[in-house]
């Protein structure tokens, strides 16, 4: 079952922070975050594995809530270059990885 | 090491040309997915193989559209005939197993006129 992110769109200033939700109402067993830039192909930036874990990559970081099935993407001191569209992908026991769909983040100077 | 290739990165064709599109999978990896991205849809799974074997085509559209995997390095998805609605981007994506990390490809730029 799909997962549902949200908010669906979000325009920030330089230097600004946001968070990206992502719920399911499925137990899961990881979080995958990717991210989209226009007229590319998504990139993967990290996985959440059952357990309650935080990552990080540079200043993008996130934290998977599997008691509430959910995961929450921390886009801090935001820069330019982290505009794009940010998908995450939830996988449930030996289920393939679905996909949200997206939240688009615009980053203004 | 190369990453996921698809070809070709763009494709115009006209209503009712058949339309192939190609894909060879990061060496090594086990499975292998079709998504489809359209602005109205979003990211849609088409179809995925598991060591060359179709697991699940319940995203496939219609009975136009057609996938294959021949041996662990390449597949392909046929559109027969096309029509403007399948105007899309298709990405093709693989995974060392069915559960983990997909990468994409570049993705191939359909437009049926």
């Amino acid at each position: 079952q799909q997962p549902v992110q949200s908010p669906q769109a979000v325009i920030l200033r330089e230097g600004e922070d946001a968070v990206i939700n992502c719920s399911s109402s499925k137990a899961l067993y990881s979080v995958h975050w990717y991210r989209q830039k226009h007229g590319e192909a998504p990139v993967f930036l990290m996985i959440l594995l059952k357990g309650g874990e935080q990552k990080g990559h540079e200043k993008i970081s996130a934290s998977f809530n599997e008691k509430k099935q959910q995961s929450s993407l921390y886009l801090t001191a935001s820069q330019l270059s982290y505009s794009g569209t940010y998908f995450c992908g939830t996988e449930s026991g030996s289920e393939k990885l679905v996909f949200g769909k997206g939240t688009k983040l615009t980053v203004n100077p | 090491d190369a990453g996921v290739i698809q070809s070709p990165r763009h494709e115009v064709t006209e209503m009712g040309q058949e339309v192939t599109l190609r894909c060879k999978p990061i060496s090594g990896h086990n499975s292998l997915f079709w998504y489809r991205q359209t602005m109205m849809r979003g990211l849609e799974l088409l179809i995925y193989f598991n060591n060359n074997v179709p697991i699940d085509d319940s995203g496939m559209p219609e009975d136009r559209f057609s996938a294959k995997m021949p041996n662990a390095s390449f597949s392909t998805l046929k559109i027969q005939p096309s029509e403007p609605r399948d105007s899309a981007v298709y990405f093709c994506a693989s995974s060392p197993g069915l559960v983990g990390t997909q990468y994409f490809g570049p993705g191939t730029r359909l437009l049926v006129l």
